[in-house]
């Protein structure tokens, strides 16, 4: 893996399922790997940033985990709701100049 | 505290004009960061600032692009001239130096470019 890539680019979910996403990174030079919530007419939001591998980080029913060594990130959202509709984006930076560089997004759709 | 701000917010210009964008991010925030959204893609890295250094500016991409940061405060991106391809989004993000600190980002300028 040479950039940073999301999947999948998009996903339609009922009020209520749980869904998650990947981001996969590069794994050589990890420095951080970023969440982001985006939603539209907004700017991004930061949801984590995670360092060490193994870390997991939850902020009320969106949690994530990272692989460093394997070089990918889970994002799971618990409960659906529509209000959780949104692009949700990483980011990853490698070394210490904190170059942050962001995948496609996922889209994710939350259908009452 | 005030968020990033960015001005303006859309801009309608023509091939070959000129324009300047400006991005003020939190105060006492050393990184400032450039970046661009084109046609719903990714959000691609510009440049990335320390103070009034520029640390990396490997994402411009050509010499009509010119960022300044004059005094490590607010930024300025000027594009001369402009072409139709540098339509898009562009976003401005800062943070503290502090390892590992996420990204507040503005909340960008349209640019269309006829």
């Amino acid at each position: 893996i040479l950039n940073v890539e999301q999947s999948p680019q998009s996903l339609h979910v009922q009020e209520g399922d749980s869904t998650n996403f990947t981001c996969s990174f590069p794994s050589s030079n990890f420095y951080a790997l970023h969440w982001y919530r985006w939603e539209t007419a907004k700017s991004p939001e930061a949801l984590f940033v995670m360092t060490l591998n193994g870390d997991e980080k939850k902020k009320g029913r969106i949690s994530a985990t990272l692989n460093t060594k394997e070089g990918y990130s889970y994002l799971y959202i618990k409960g659906s709701q529509p209000e959780d509709s949104a692009t949700y984006l990483c980011a990853f930076s490698s070394g210490g100049y904190q170059k942050v560089t962001f995948g496609t997004g996922t889209k994710l759709q939350v259908i009452p | 505290e005030a968020g990033v701000t960015q001005f303006p917010s859309h801009s309608v210009i023509e091939k070959g004009q000129t324009v300047t964008l400006r991005c003020d991010p939190i105060s006492g925030h050393d990184n400032l960061y450039w970046y661009r959204r084109v046609m719903g893609k990714e959000i691609k890295f510009l440049l990335h600032f320390v103070k009034e250094s520029k640390q990396d500016e490997s994402g411009m991409p050509n010499n009509r692009f010119l960022a300044e940061r004059t005094g490590g405060t607010y930024s300025t991106l000027k594009v001369q001239p402009a072409e139709l391809e540098d339509s898009g989004v562009y976003f401005c993000a800062s943070s503290p130096r502090v390892d590992n600190s996420p990204l507040h980002f503005g909340n960008g300028t349209r640019l269309t470019v006829t």
